[in-house]
């Protein structure tokens, strides 16, 4: 069974530009989850997303939106990129949002903003 | 609001030793724990998810214990080897997932 695949791997913007990012679950997995890991602040939660609707929130700007597909599939967009949003996206999917439900990682995003 | 704290942030033991690595949480009301871990550039791998009913369990080499009303969990590495220098993180859920910072493990050959 293939795993949690990111993509793009690596990518470059500008500030003021503006990225999507993509993350394909497992096979049978409804729920995906998107998180910012910085040098600083760590693994911070960005959103949760099942069935096509987004579940839970962290305290990030509105420039941070994401959405899913009705094939689970989910993207996360960045507008108007700053200097601070460079860091490593993950994205994590589970079978669903139960506690029972263990999360699967990508390998990640990794975004740098010049 | 939820915080979970992992020390110490960096260890360096002899290969072959038996390791105790701590996370600690200040809300006990969670769902579950999980401990993962991260190798250089790279995405998480899930090594133990314990229930918020459960006190511990085993994967090998591995053993993680929870006592939520301490607020606390370890995770136990029996018999180190180089292969498991890496990142081990906990994480803790409820409506979010809140993670430690991290230990920085390495295994000294």
């Amino acid at each position: 069974k293939a795993g949690v695949t990111q993509t793009p791997r690596y990518l470059i913007k500008t500030r003021g530009q503006q990225v999507t990012l993509s993350c394909s679950p497992i096979s049978g997995h409804r729920s995906v989850s998107w998180y910012q890991q910085t040098p600083g602040q760590g693994l911070q939660f960005l959103f949760e997303y099942f069935s096509e609707t987004q579940r839970n929130k962290g305290n990030f700007p509105g420039r941070f939106s994401g959405r899913q597909f009705s094939n689970s599939r989910s993207e996360m967009n960045v507008s108007t990129l700053e200097l601070g949003d460079s860091a490593l996206y993950l994205c994590a999917s589970s079978l669903n949002p139960q506690v029972l439900y263990e999360q699967y990682f990508g390998p990640g995003t990794r975004l740098t903003v010049t | 609001k939820q915080e979970v704290t992992q020390i110490p942030a960096a260890l360096s033991v002899p290969e072959g030793e038996n390791l105790v690595l701590n996370c600690s949480f200040t809300d006990s009301a969670i769902y579950n724990l999980q401990w993962f871990r991260q190798d250089p550039g790279k995405g998480l791998t899930s090594l133990l998810l314990i229930q918020s009913s459960q006190r511990e369990q085993t994967s090998g080499r591995l053993n993680a214990s929870l006592d939520k009303s301490s607020g606390r969990s370890t995770l136990y590495i029996a018999a180190s080897q180089p292969g498991d220098s890496a990142t081990y993180l906990c994480a803790v859920k409820r409506d979010k997932i809140i993670f430690g910072k991290g230990t920085r493990l390495h295994i000294l050959p």
